[in-house]
């Protein structure tokens, strides 16, 4: 079992609808959880970045976190064409001491139709 | 600008014709990391550096070396490149003491004829 699970997708949506994004992982030691965006051609961008459970919100991106049920969540409001994206989610323990502590799902291909 | 800045962007190449692929950062990270993505296997760690001459394996570093000689730059080498290492790399940044993010670069595509 993966560390982390990640539905590949591909998600095509219409323009202005309401995205969610998931990931499940299996490590109850994961404190620290983010969301890359990733462009064609480009690297990784950090989108949002939280802290244990509970919500975070930024403009028209909002991050949950379940730790009970070991499960995160990205929602896009008003999504736009520009958000069309590969997106990735990361989580890491407490305490990143080096090594191989941070864990990435293997990221959602969303296409946002104008 | 902050940013993790990997050379060449693209790269068409032999088996067994060494290569180095370089990462440098501007942002006095301590820690530095390489990655190969892949479809439907996501992001793979190959190496990682703690600091200056301090590096360790990650979950794939058969047929890779790297070394540390500088804080800024971190070089990824394939000494005898194969056609199962066709893949796009990323380098990637954070502080060490840390529990920031890291910053990737643009990624390398490399492929392995």
């Amino acid at each position: 079992q993966k560390e982390v699970e990640q539905d590949p997708g591909p998600l095509s949506v219409p323009e202005g609808a309401i995205v969610s994004l998931n990931c499940t992982y299996s490590n109850s030691a994961f404190q620290y959880f983010m969301w890359y965006r990733q462009y064609s051609r480009k690297g990784p961008e950090l989108l949002m970045y939280t802290y244990s459970s509970g919500n975070k919100e930024d403009g028209r991106f909002t991050a949950q976190v379940d730790k009970s049920s070991k499960y995160i969540s990205l929602f896009i409001r008003d999504s736009q064409p520009s958000d069309s994206a590969t997106y990735l989610c990361a989580m890491s323990p407490l305490i990143q001491t080096g090594a191989n502590n941070l864990f990435f799902g293997t990221g959602t291909r969303l296409t946002v139709i104008p | 600008e902050a940013q993790v800045t990997q050379n060449p962007r693209y790269l068409i190449t032999v088996t067994g014709k060494k290569l180095t692929v370089t990462c440098s950062q501007n942002m006095n990270h301590e820690y530095m990391s390489w990655y190969r993505q892949d479809p439907g296997l996501g992001l793979r760690q190959i190496y990682y550096s703690m600091n200056v001459e301090v590096t360790d394996k990650g979950d794939v570093p058969e047929g890779y070396k790297v070394s540390r000689k500088e804080k800024r730059n971190f070089p990824l080498i394939l000494e005898s490149p194969s056609p199962n290492q066709t893949s796009l790399y990323f380098c990637a940044s954070r502080p060490f003491y840390s529990n920031q993010p890291q910053h990737f670069g643009d990624g390398t595509r490399l492929s392995i004829l």
